[in-house]
C-alpha cells in the first residue's frame, strides 16, 4: 500500500524563521510529488516534482526531490503570519494504479 | 470557470439516513477521487475513477459507494450514516499521466456532520 509520512506533524516558529518541512513516500510506479498548502478550505497546489535534484522555486518557497531516497523537503524563508497553514504532501502512482496519496499534513504556525 | 463544484457545502444526518454528495469538474478531466479529512488525519482516499463508467476502492472505502455515469460528475452515496462519516469531504480531479503531468483541483469540501 502506497505510504507518505510528512515530519514534523506540527511546528511553531517566529515571524521571519526559515522553516524545512520533509516527506518521505514509498508509492508504486512513483510519478511525481506534490506539495499543496490548506487554510481553512480546499488545499491549494504549489509545486509538482517529477525529477530529483531540480529545485522549483515560489517567491519564499522551494522544493526539491530526492528519488533515490524517496524524499522531498519544502523551505519557507523569511517566515510570515500568513504561512500559517497545513502543508499537505502527496505522491502520484502510475502503471493500472492511479492513486494521489496524501501524508497527514504539517501544521504550521508562524507567530508575530 | 468554475473547476472543480461540491454539492452541497453543509449537511446535517441523522444516524441511519442516506444522502449523495455530488462532485462536478467543468475541465474535462479524466480522473476523480473522493478524499476525507479527519483532524489529525490528512486526506485520505475513498474510492477514485480513472473514466467514465470505472471506480475503484481507495483507502477507506467501506460504507460508501460511488458512481461515474458521466465524465464530469463523480457521486459519493452513504447509504446508512454513521457518526465516524461525520468528517470533511473533499473531490478532486485531474488529467492521467502524460508528458506534462498536472496538479490535482480540489472542490471547497463538503462538511458532513451525522448526529
Amino acid at each position: 500500500e502506497d505510504k507518505v509520512v510528512q515530519s514534523p506533524l506540527s511546528l511553531v516558529v517566529h515571524e521571519g524563521d526559515t522553516v524545512t518541512l520533509n516527506c518521505s513516500y514509498e508509492v508504486t510506479n512513483f510519478r511525481s510529488l506534490l506539495w499543496y498548502k490548506q487554510e481553512k478550505k480546499a488545499p491549494t497546489f504549489l509545486f509538482m516534482l517529477t525529477s530529483s535534484g531540480i529545485e522549483k522555486k515560489s517567491g519564499r518557497l522551494s522544493s526539491i526531490l530526492d528519488k533515490k531516497e524517496l524524499f522531498s523537503i519544502l523551505n519557507i524563508t523569511a517566515t510570515q503570519t500568513g504561512d500559517s497553514a497545513v502543508y499537505l504532501c502527496a505522491g502520484y502512482s502510475g502503471g493500472s494504479n492511479y492513486k494521489l496519496t496524501f501524508g497527514k499534513g504539517t501544521l504550521l504556525t508562524v507567530n508575530p | 470557470n468554475a473547476g472543480v463544484t461540491q454539492t452541497p457545502k453543509f449537511r446535517v444526518l441523522k444516524t441511519g439516513q442516506s444522502m449523495t454528495l455530488l462532485c462536478a469538474q467543468d475541465m474535462n478531466h479524466e480522473y476523480m477521487y473522493w478524499y476525507r479529512q479527519d483532524p489529525g488525519m490528512g486526506l485520505r482516499l475513498i474510492h477514485y475513477s480513472v473514466g467514465e463508467g470505472t471506480t475503484a476502492k481507495g483507502e477507506v472505502p467501506d460504507g460508501y459507494n460511488v458512481s461515474r455515469l458521466k465524465k464530469q460528475n463523480f457521486l459519493l452515496g452513504l447509504e446508512s450514516a454513521a457518526p465516524s462519516q461525520t468528517s470533511v469531504y473533499f473531490c478532486a480531479s485531474r488529467e492521467p499521466p502524460g508528458p506534462i503531468n498536472t496538479e490535482a483541483f480540489f472542490g471547497q469540501g463538503t462538511r458532513l456532520t451525522v448526529v
